[in-house]
């Protein structure tokens, strides 16, 4: 267990539902990102956070997409109108920028599958 | 550009012999290099990281990983193997200079009784 913790663990949903996703990180980490991983692949970057604001999005975050992080402490990832290409892992991590550099430190993971 | 090659898409090893992933990175500037493995339905696990600090790093379970930077390469070694190790292994990158972390695509490594 890493202490980032990510709810649900599991979703299944029908293509053009809507989904959310949360992620608690290590409470003094600052950093959070999102990643996603497909079948066979290693994890993509989708987005990240420094705090509350969000820092950059990669251009596989479509318009669909969108990553909040209130207050700089847990954060949402939510995709509207869900398609079946959007079936995969999305992974949180979470990590503390210091001189030496950073860490990161993933969560479980949220695995979807879209109907 | 950063990038980072896992040269093995699948490695397999009888269990007690030696264990080898290798990983060759690209980057302009001085990279931090990391180990995860991941088992299955399990989140990634850091094993070990390089941060320009000794250039032969220990990690947990045995692992260890030597940074060379004249072959831009960062090979997880470990002596001798066991059951447990299977397992999907991932060496990544970040520039310290930047904020991403970019990924190669794995080697599953099998361990064979």
């Amino acid at each position: 267990d890493t202490g980032v913790s990510q709810d649900p663990r599991h979703k299944i949903t029908k293509r053009g539902q809507n989904v959310t996703f949360r992620c608690d990180p290590i409470s003094e980490h600052n950093r959070l990102y999102w990643y996603r991983q497909t079948l066979g692949q290693g994890p993509e970057f989708l987005t990240y956070f420094q705090n509350e604001a969000q820092l950059e999005k990669s251009r596989l975050l479509s318009d669909r997409f969108s990553a909040e992080r209130p207050k700089g402490s847990f954060s949402t990832l939510e995709i509207q109108r869900t398609e079946q290409g959007d079936s995969a892992m999305y992974l949180c991590a979470s990590s503390l920028e210091t001189s030496m550099g950073e860490t990161q430190y993933f969560g479980p993971g949220t695995r979807l599958l879209v109907l | 550009a950063q990038s980072v090659t896992q040269l093995d898409s699948h490695v397999s090893v009888s269990e007690g012999t030696p264990v080898l992933l290798r990983c060759n990175y690209s980057s302009s500037y001085s990279p931090s290099l990391f180990w995860y493995v991941q088992h299955p339905n399990k989140g990634l696990q850091l094993l070990l990281k390089y941060t320009s600090a000794a250039t032969l790093v220990k990690g947990i379970n045995g692992f260890e990983a030597e940074f060379k930077k004249s072959e831009t390469s960062f090979h997880l070694t470990k002596p001798s193997a066991h059951m447990s190790d299977a397992a999907e292994y991932f060496c990544v990158v970040n520039v310290n200079t930047g904020n991403q972390f970019y990924f190669g695509t794995g080697t599953s490594l099998t361990v064979i009784p």
